[in-house]
């Protein structure tokens, strides 16, 4: 149980276009999903917070008119990457907490390598 | 500033040989501490957590951490380490619950036969 998917698991896009990643949790409801960023041989950066139906909390330095997170039903998030440009390239990552889980448990995807050209 | 601290960048052992993960923290009271696993192509793993109580945790796949507040430590070990645990390994804190997750910058373990 607890599992939580990214699609897709790996993207290039060109510079100046904008690029969706979902992020579902399969087996169970997510009231809370969050947005990580990932640089080679670094550790994981919160971006932003996103609680269903409601608008996403960005992390200070993050631009939320860049990364776009949209987390319209409890099984999906979205996070939009707008005009992308070669240094948006990354490893993005998405967790989500359940709505009745009392462990406070994340459970983490497994992450979709953006590369911007 | 609530930060999570891995000393160690990298960690070689053989196989069969005990490992031990260090990771401290710095926050105003002690936090919530989590110790996750990352593999390539797969998601982060929680291995353990401690929040309150016994200050030994024993977590999945054979690990255990020991939390230790006069240090404001957080290590993992493992008895015997197999191939297999080869991996990213990343300490995390919150100061709550439902508060969100600082990450160390991990510790890659490489694993000789």
């Amino acid at each position: 149980g607890a599992v939580v998917s990214q699609h897709p698991s790996w993207v290039i896009c060109k510079s100046g276009t904008s690029v969706k990643i979902e992020c579902r949790s399969l087996d169970f409801q997510a009231t809370t999903m969050f947005w990580y960023r990932q640089f080679p041989k670094q550790s994981l950066m919160l971006m932003a917070t996103s609680n269903e139906g409601s608008k996403a909390t960005y992390e200070q330095g993050v631009e939320k008119d860049k990364f776009l997170i949209n987390h319209a039903s409890l099984t999906l998030s979205t996070l939009t990457v707008t005009s992308a440009h070669p240094e948006d390239s990354s490893f993005y990552i998405c967790s989500a907490r359940g709505t009745s889980d009392y462990s406070y448990e994340q459970y983490f995807g497994p992450g979709t390598r953006l590369t911007v050209t | 500033a609530q930060s999570v601290t891995q000393p160690d960048i990298h960690i070689t052992v053989s196989e069969g040989a005990s490992l031990e993960l260090r990771c401290n923290y710095s926050y105003g009271a002690t936090p919530y501490l989590f110790w996750y696993v990352q593999s390539p192509g797969q998601g982060l793993q929680l291995l353990l957590k401690y929040f309150s109580g016994d200050t030994l945790v024993q977590g999945i796949k054979g690990f255990e951490a020991e939390f230790k507040r006069s240090q404001s430590s957080f290590n993992l070990r493992k008895p015997s380490v197999h191939w297999s645990d080869a991996a990213e390994y990343f300490c995390a804190a919150s100061s709550g619950g439902y508060n969100k997750l600082i990450f160390g910058a991990g510790t890659r373990l490489a694993v000789h036969p």
